[in-house]
C-alpha cells in the first residue's frame, strides 16, 4: 500500500526555523514527483511546489519562491518542507501528496496525500 | 498562471439527491483535470483524473465531465458520507499547477 505519513505538529514562535517530513512507503520513492500543498485555517488548497527525489528536481510556485525549501532524503525514502524564519502568516496545515503512479510526469494528479502537519506560529 | 474557479461555493442538497458542481478554468486546460473530496479534519482523496476517470474504489454515484475550460463534478443519490468539500485541480500548464477555492456540500 503507498502510504506517505508525516512529522507531528508544531508550535514555533516568529522567527524560529522550521522542518516537516514526509516519509513515503510501499512504492518506489525515488521515482514519483512529491508536492507540498498548504491549507491555511479555514482556506482551500495551494500548491506550493514540487520536488522529484530522484535528482532533487524542485519547481516551486511563484508565491512560494524564496518563502521555503523542499530537499529530500532518498536514502530513508523521506522529503521535507522547511522554512528559516517563520512568520505568523505560515500558521496552516501543510499536506504532503505523491504523484499518482499511473500519471506522468508532464500530466500528473496526486494520490495518495499524507495525513498533514499542523504549524502553529505564536507569539 | 491558470486560475481555477469553481462555483458555487456553498451547495445545500437533501440525502438522496443530486448535486452538480463547476470548475470553470481561465484557458484551456484540456483534460487535464482532476477532482478531489476533503472531509473535515481529513486529507483530500482523488476522485477523477482526466477530468472523467474515477479513481480506484470512487463510487460510481461520482462522474466527471467536460474539457477545455468547463468542468463538471456530478454526485448522484448523495449518501451521508459525500458531505464535504471538493476542489479542482489543473495539470495541464504547470508550474504552477492550480486549485479552484472549493465547494462544500452541505445536508439541506
Amino acid at each position: 500500500e503507498v502510504q506517505l505519513v508525516q512529522s507531528g505538529a508544531e508550535v514555533k514562535k516568529p522567527g524560529e526555523s522550521l522542518k516537516i517530513s514526509c516519509k513515503g512507503s510501499g512504492y518506489t520513492f525515488s521515482i514519483y514527483w512529491i508536492a507540498w500543498v498548504r491549507q491555511m485555517p479555514g482556506k482551500g488548497l495551494e500548491w506550493m511546489g514540487i520536488i522529484y527525489p530522484g535528482d532533487s528536481d524542485t519547481k516551486y510556485s511563484p508565491s512560494f519562491q524564496g518563502q521555503v525549501i523542499m530537499s529530500v532524503d532518498k536514502s530513508i525514502n523521506t522529503a521535507y518542507l522547511q522554512w528559516s524564519s517563520l512568520k505568523a502568516s505560515d500558521t496552516a496545515k501543510y499536506y504532503c501528496t505523491t504523484q499518482a503512479q499511473h500519471s506522468s510526469s508532464r500530466y500528473m494528479w496526486f494520490d495518495p496525500w499524507g495525513q498533514g502537519t499542523q504549524v502553529t506560529v505564536s507569539s | 498562471e491558470i486560475v481555477m474557479t469553481q462555483s458555487p461555493g456553498t451547495l445545500s442538497v437533501s440525502p438522496g439527491e443530486s448535486a452538480t458542481l463547476s470548475c470553470r478554468a481561465s484557458q484551456s486546460v484540456s483534460s487535464n483535470l482532476a477532482w478531489y473530496q476533503q472531509k473535515p479534519g481529513q486529507a483530500p482523496r482523488l476522485l477523477i483524473f482526466g477530468a472523467s476517470i474515477r479513481a480506484t474504489g470512487i463510487p460510481d454515484r461520482f462522474s466527471g465531465s467536460g474539457s477545455g475550460t468547463e468542468f463538471t463534478l456530478t454526485i448522484s443519490s448523495l449518501q451521508s458520507e459525500d458531505f464535504a468539500v471538493y476542489y479542482c485541480q489543473q495539470y495541464d500548464n504547470w508550474p504552477p499547477l492550480t486549485f479552484g477555492g472549493g465547494t462544500k456540500v452541505e445536508i439541506k
